[in-house]
């Protein structure tokens, strides 16, 4: 049971690409979560999907889009990545948002 | 209205001790309570979690307190280990919300 698989798991991207961040999970998870984490800013919520096909978005939306097309994948895009976008991503999932949230290892993307 | 806000940002205790993290929050619908744990490199993992329909919890070492009329929670570390070592995030949620709002995280360090 693999639980929730993020790739890649690091990446350095110059600014202005673009990059798509993929996550799978394998617990029939309807609702699945992109966080951010920076130095002293805890985990701050970028977009969030509450099943297949929906996705909503969270505190710091701006530069990314999202999309959830299969009910175990949930994707992040940076499509004019900039610096300030350098951060560690988690993707997380539950069954619902008041039980267990699963995480994945983290990417550390940084932004040249 | 949406907030945990945690206390203190780091923490260094000694061996054997006692750490103590705090969290409070606004929203008096918020009844879900958990604590995730995070070691570097690695995505936060659920420690222990409370609902408001008691006021601790106990898991081995691991205690949780809930203060319902001070909106208030917090974590307990009894005879701290450096294997404790790790960022810990409170969070908060309830039936209908849609996330899981995290604060921003307290640094422990367990000194041998």
């Amino acid at each position: 049971n693999a639980g929730v698989t993020q790739t890649p798991k690091f990446r350095v991207l110059k600014t202005g690409q673009s990059m798509t961040l993929l996550c799978a999970q394998d617990m029939n998870h309807e609702y699945m979560y992109w966080y951010r984490q920076d130095p002293g800013m805890g985990l701050r919520l970028i977009h969030y999907s509450v099943g297949e096909g929906t996705t909503a978005k969270g505190e710091v939306p701006d530069g990314y889009n999202v999309s959830r097309l299969k009910k175990q994948n949930f994707l992040l895009g940076l499509e004019s990545a900039a610096p300030s976008q350098t951060s560690v991503y988690f993707c997380a999932s539950s069954y619902f948002p008041n039980t267990e949230a699963f995480f994945g290892q983290g990417t550390r993307l940084t932004v040249v | 209205q949406q907030q945990v806000k945690q206390s203190p940002q780091s923490l260094i205790v000694q061996k054997g001790g006692i750490s103590i993290i705090n969290c409070a929050y606004e929203n008096t619908a918020f009844d879900y309570f958990p604590w995730y744990q995070q070691f570097p490199g690695k995505g936060p993992a659920l420690l222990i979690a409370i609902r408001p329909d008691v006021s601790e919890k106990k898991e081995g070492r691991f205690t949780i307190s809930f203060n319902k009329s001070a909106k208030q929670f917090s974590l307990h570390i009894m005879d701290s280990q450096p294997g404790d070592s790790a960022t810990y995030f409170c969070a908060a949620s309830f039936t209908g919300f849609q996330k899981l709002v995290f604060g921003t995280g307290t640094r422990l360090l367990v000194s041998p």
